[in-house]
């Protein structure tokens, strides 16, 4: 089993719309939970991160956490053709571990 | 707004020779690390490094590998003996603390070429 699993895609959306990128992660002692976006040929950039069970927004992005269920989601809401990147999901152990355990990132497409 | 840089942007290397890649990590952070991502794949912790020492690192990180602070703001990579499979973006990346709600911020990359 992966450590942190993410559908490949792409996940194609209308420009405008709500996208959600979904990930599972295995290690039930995990803490805390990011979603770097990641454009063709550069390096990660954060966008949020959320370590409670809830929702936690930012803007455009809203972060959902589900800690029993072992599930961690990203909505983008009014969708634009610049968010079109692969979308990272990384999770941090905590306790003195701090490597980020990434899955293998989500393609989305928006298109106009 | 602060930022990791990272020098080359990219490095191309015989198979067998030894490569530096430099990272200066934003000025007041303390921790740094290595990941790297070769190419269509996910990325990967290699390192993680504190107060001069290593504090985690990765089963990719083998013997070949050396991490190092030279003074007090490049965070560097040596790769010795340099093998195809080393071909890969490496990303420096740094953090203020190592609470689990601390962010890492990664540097741009530096793409190793071995040919």
């Amino acid at each position: 089993q992966k450590e942190v699993e993410q559908n490949s895609g792409p996940l194609s959306v209308p420009e405008g719309a709500i996208a959600s990128l979904n990930c599972t992660y295995s290690d039930r002692g995990s803490q805390s939970f990011f979603w770097y976006r990641q454009y063709s040929g550069k390096s990660p950039e954060l966008i949020m991160f959320i370590y409670s069970n809830g929702d936690k927004e930012d803007g455009r992005f809203t972060a959902q956490l589900n800690k029993a269920s072992q599930y961690v989601s990203l909505l983008i809401r009014d969708s634009q053709p610049s968010d079109s990147a692969t979308y990272l999901c990384a999770v941090k152990k905590g306790g003195g571990y701090n490597k980020l355990i990434f899955g293998a990132g989500t393609r989305l497409a928006v298109h106009p | 707004e602060p930022e990791v840089t990272q020098t080359p942007s990219h490095q191309v290397t015989q198979m067998g020779q030894e490569v530096i890649l430099r990272c200066v990590p934003i000025s007041n952070h303390l921790y740094f690390y290595w990941y790297r991502q070769i190419l269509g794949q996910k990325v990967e912790f290699l390192v993680s490094f504190y107060n001069n020492e290593i504090s985690e690192k990765s089963e990719i990180f083998d013997d070949r590998f050396s991490v190092e602070r030279p003074d007090g703001s490049n965070f560097t990579l040596k790769i010795r003996s340099t093998k195809l499979e080393d071909s890969a973006m490496y990303f420096c990346a740094s953090s203020v603390d190592d609470r689990y709600t601390d962010t890492q911020y990664f540097g741009p990359g530096t793409r190793l070429t071995v040919l």
